[in-house]
């Protein structure tokens, strides 16, 4: 099945731009999302990439995947406070089910 | 438009009792999909809905169990509970469109003393 595997923790500041990198093992993966978790809350969907894309913009979001080595990163431009949270990736495996990596947690500092 | 929504929010349980978990999907959306969130293990796949029947279901024991009902909100139950059951319990919903994202409720916090 699909394994996702991501950083642990991330640091920057605010202002700065943050780059979250996961990586995926099944080259099947139609689809490969970014979910944001804020404490307490759900899972909101960010954006997700179709995995015949090399990059998608979503203001000051942008996702990159290299297929090749089965790689995909979010980057946030201009990071604020409110981007404080745990960022996961994910892909779609055998079995229509997500995959989720163990999560990437973002501290913003001021 | 109303997001996912699960009920209860928090939940205390002994070790042994019986829970059960209620999620409506969004409007128009036919696939429910339950995970478990349980501290420093991640998002671990549970139980998928679709049009009524059980389609995939995660490695765990029978004692996970749900069904999805024709106007699509979904139950999950879980019976003999155990201390690890201590978790996050979140609903997820989805189009028909098997590649549409899955959007997430705000889940419910189950512990069991």
């Amino acid at each position: 099945g699909e394994d996702v595997e991501q950083s642990l923790f991330l640091s920057v500041r605010e202002g700065d731009s943050s780059v979250i990198n996961c990586t995926y093992t099944d080259s099947s993966s139609t689809y490969l999302y970014w979910y944001k978790q804020e404490p307490g809350a759900g899972l909101q969907l960010l954006t997700y990439i179709f995995s015949n894309m090399d990059m998608k913009q979503d203001q000051r979001l942008t996702v990159l995947l290299n297929k090749k080595d089965k790689h995909l990163s979010l980057r946030i431009a201009d990071t604020q406070t409110g981007d404080s949270a745990i960022y996961f990736c994910a892909g779609k495996a055998a079995g229509n089910k997500l995959t989720f990596g163990g999560g990437t947690r973002v501290l913003v500092k001021p | 438009e109303a997001g996912v929504t699960q009920s209860p929010t928090h939940l205390i349980k002994t070790r042994g009792q019986q829970v059960t978990l209620r999620c409506s999907p969004i409007s128009g959306h036919t696939s429910v999909y339950w995970y478990q969130q349980a501290l420093g293990l991640g998002l671990q796949f549970l139980l998928w809905y679709d049009e009524g029947e059980e389609r995939n279901r995660g490695n765990f024991p029978p004692r996970f169990s749900g069904r999805q009902f024709p106007n699509y909100s979904s139950e999950l139950n879980v019976n003999a509970l155990e201390l690890e059951d201590s978790a996050l319990y979140l609903c997820a919903s989805r189009l028909r469109d098997r590649n549409s994202p899955l959007h997430f409720g705000n889940g419910t916090r189950l512990t069991v003393t």
